[in-house]
């Protein structure tokens, strides 16, 4: 079955520093997608990044970067310099086509960012 | 371009009754699902429409059922509301499977429930 573990539940960073969140994942497909959306208080759910299970190349886009790594199916995501306006909660997910592309989350990371 | 719109925000219902919730998607997108999340929780896929009709369902009862309209937008209803129904529903539009998992959904910002 299909699961997403964010074993942090709250981190609390100063302004400026770096912050990784950390994702690990189960799934039987060989073929999925990973995902990050952050959710302001207001509710609705940000796209942040997304990754196919046939790319593991880790990216950096702006503040943001990711490390994919399949051999221990963790999807971990970090934020440089981080400023008081990406306080929110984080959540990864895990769509697998097998399944209608649902999408499964995990309970999310409650971030903090201190001025 | 209008994202996903949702109404009401905000509702509350007593215990035994019956709620409809609605929401349009996204410009161009066909697809919708309803996610179910709970204080403290990530998000619970409950259902999702595509052509009008229900193609997957997550573990929710009966009592919640769904319907999507030929212009795409959709309605959840749920019949004898519980107490541990209280949550926001999130209504998410994307392109029809595959693709529609390959580049994820459009949120909209969700209807809070209240069960009293």
């Amino acid at each position: 079955a299909q699961k997403v573990t964010q074993a942090q539940t709250e981190i609390s960073v100063v302004e400026k520093e770096d912050v990784t969140l950390d994702c690990v994942y189960e799934t039987r497909d060989t073929t999925y997608y990973l995902f990050w959306y952050k959710q302001p208080p207001s509710g609705e759910l940000v796209f942040l990044i997304r990754r196919n299970s046939f790319d593991e190349q880790n990216e950096i886009s702006g503040r943001y970067s990711w490390n994919f790594q399949k051999s221990t199916s963790s999807f971990n995501f970090t934020i440089t310099a981080s400023q008081v306006v990406d306080s929110a909660v984080y959540f990864c997910a895990l769509s697998d086509p097998n399944t209608g592309n649902q999408f499964y989350f995990g309970t999310g990371t409650s971030l903090t960012v201190i001025p | 371009d209008a994202g996903v719109t949702q109404s009401p925000t905000h509702l509350i219902k007593t215990r035994g009754q019956q709620v409809t919730l609605r929401c349009s998607p996204k410009s161009g997108h066909d697809t919708v699902s309803w996610y179910q999340q709970a204080l403290g929780q990530g998000p619970q896929f409950i259902f999702q429409y595509y052509e009008e009709e229900e193609r997957q369902r997550g573990n929710f009862p009966d009592r919640f059922s769904g319907h999507q309209f030929p212009n795409y937008s959709s309605e959840l209803n749920v019949n004898a509301l519980l107490l541990g129904d209280s949550a926001l529903y999130l209504c998410a539009s994307s392109f029809p499977p595959p693709t529609g998992g390959r580049y994820g959904y459009t949120f909209g910002s969700g209807t809070r429930l209240t069960v009293v």
